[in-house]
């Protein structure tokens, strides 16, 4: 099947410094990609939806300000979150849906990538 | 490789219907497991969440349960509405999420 990376796996950083969160489909096309986040006990949320070369689509209550999205290759999503806090430690993990009309047409999930704000 | 499996991948039934859909993981040390629901061209909706220490949880018409032993989740859906067609996630969560293929299901009006 198709594969999704996202680097980091994890990542620890200081309050009040930005982290970029790259969410790559390895072989295969995607217009749109999902970004979601877990935070402990809880259930994985969608964040936002960002398709490539347009403004990304984000849920109720997520600050678009505050988690930068850019889609700007069929291969490539970042999902920056700026001035990071100790609330925004969280499980972020992507998935990829293929360009229309490739051999597979369902979803693909990254494995994730665990942040840690002290 | 951690691997989760469902059955069936596409179910079809008419409404009314009581239905179970199934998942089955390799690795019984999960950290938990959620069931999603997907419709054409979203993002997934989380459904329910289950901890390892749990064997069960339920909200409205959706009952999910949890045997970590033999490495099994089913989702029950009572009453089955053609609101209910969509596709059906289950991803298990050791270090990292690793998700099922889906169960696409269809309730026929």
């Amino acid at each position: 099947g198709a594969v999704v990376s996202q680097h980091p796996s994890w990542v620890i950083c200081k309050s009040g410094t930005s982290v970029k969160i790259e969410c790559r489909s390895l072989d295969f096309q995607a217009t749109t990609m999902f970004w979601y986040r877990q935070f402990p006990k809880q259930s994985l949320m969608l964040m936002a939806t960002s398709n490539e070369g347009s403004k990304a689509t984000y849920e109720q209550g997520v600050e678009k300000d505050k988690f930068l999205i850019n889609h700007a290759s069929l291969t490539l999503s970042t999902l920056t979150v700026t001035s990071a806090h100790p609330e925004d430690s969280s499980f972020y993990i992507c998935s990829a849906k293929p360009v229309p009309g490739a051999t597979h047409n369902e979803q693909f999930f990254g494995p994730g990538t665990r942040l840690t704000v002290l | 490789k951690q691997e989760v499996t469902q059955i069936p991948a596409a179910l079809s039934v008419p409404e009314g219907e009581n239905l179970v859909l199934n998942c089955s993981f390799t690795d019984s040390a999960i950290y938990n497991l959620q069931w999603f629901r997907q419709d054409p061209g979203k993002g997934l909706t989380s459904l329910l969440l289950i901890q390892s220490s749990q064997r069960e949880q339920t909200s409205g018409r959706l009952n999910a349960s949890l045997d970590k032993s033999s490495g099994r989740s089913t989702l029950y859906i009572a009453a089955s509405q053609p609101g209910d067609s969509a596709t059906y996630l289950c991803a298990v969560r050791y270090s990292q999420f690793y998700f099922g293929t889906g169960t696409s299901l269809t309730v026929i009006p």
